[in-house]
C-alpha cells in the first residue's frame, strides 16, 4: 500500500538529549512537511521540502533540523535546543501540480520529554 | 498572510442534528481552503477542498461547505451527526499562487451525544 510512515510512534527522551523521527513515504511525491500539533493550537509548520537536497524554514523551525537526502525520506531531529519538545509530530506529502492544501499525512509520532 | 479563525474548541452535537462548524479565513489573495478530519492518535485526512471551481463542496463521509467570499468564510456542514463523527476537525487556507503555504486553524473537537 502506498502512504507515508512514520516513527516511532511513541518517543521518550530524557532532557538534553537530540532525537530523530522517521518519515519515508512511498507515493513518488515531491514535497514533504513536518508539522507540530499542541493541543487546541492546530498544526505550525516546522520545515518543509520541495526537492531533495533543498529544504525552508517553517513558522518554528528553532531547536529543529531536518535533511532530505532522497526523495522519499525527510526525517526530523528535534535537538536539546527545543525548549518544549513534547508535543505530536505529523509528517506530510503532496505530489506534484496539487494545490497547496492537497497533503496527505502519516500517523504520527508523539514525543514526550521526561 | 493568511489565517483561519474556528471559533469554539470543542463542539457537541445530538447523533440525528445538524453538524455545523464554522470557519472564517483572511487572505490577501484569492484563497484556496481545506477542511480535514483527524481522528484520535491520528494523522489528518482530506475532507473536502475549494479550488476556485464551485463554491459548494461536498466531500467524504456527508460533509459539505460553502465558499462565501462575501462573508470570508467556509463553513462545513452535514445534515445528521453520526458516531463515527465524533473527531477534531480544521479548517486550512493557502494562497493560489505565491509560496502556497498551508496556515491550520486551532481546530474544533466534535462529540457525538448518542
Amino acid at each position: 500500500d502506498g502512504g507515508i510512515t512514520q516513527s516511532p510512534k511513541y518517543l521518550f527522551r530524557k532532557e538534553g538529549q537530540n532525537v530523530t523521527l522517521s518519515c519515508e513515504q512511498n507515493l513518488n511525491h515531491d514535497a514533504m512537511y513536518w508539522y507540530r500539533q499542541d493541543p487546541g493550537q492546530g498544526l505550525r509548520l516546522i520545515y518543509y521540502s520541495q526537492i531533495v537536497n533543498d529544504f525552508q524554514k517553517g513558522d518554528i523551525a528553532e531547536g529543529y533540523s531536518v535533511s532530505r537526502e532522497k526523495k522519499e525520506s525527510f526525517p526530523l531531529t528535534v535537538t536539546s535546543a527545543q525548549k518544549n519538545p513534547t508535543a505530536f509530530y505529523l509528517c506530510a506529502s503532496k505530489p506534484s501540480g496539487r494545490a497547496a492544501g492537497e497533503l496527505f499525512f502519516g500517523e504520527g509520532s508523539r514525543l514526550t520529554v521526561l | 498572510a493568511q489565517s483561519v479563525t474556528q471559533l469554539g474548541s470543542h463542539v457537541s452535537v445530538s447523533e440525528g442534528a445538524l453538524v455545523l462548524l464554522r470557519c472564517n479565513y483572511s487572505s490577501s489573495v484569492p484563497p484556496y481552503l481545506f477542511w480535514y478530519v483527524q481522528y484520535p492518535n491520528q494523522g489528518l485526512q482530506l475532507l473536502l477542498k475549494y479550488t476556485s471551481a464551485a463554491t459548494l463542496v461536498k466531500g467524504i463521509n456527508g460533509f459539505e461547505a460553502e465558499f462565501k467570499k462575501s462573508e470570508t468564510s467556509f463553513h462545513l456542514t452535514k445534515p445528521s451527526a453520526h458516531m463515527s463523527d465524533a473527531a477534531e476537525y480544521f479548517c486550512a487556507v493557502s494562497p493560489m499562487s505565491g509560496n502556497n503555504r498551508l496556515a491550520f486553524g486551532k481546530g474544533n473537537q466534535v462529540v457525538v451525544i448518542p
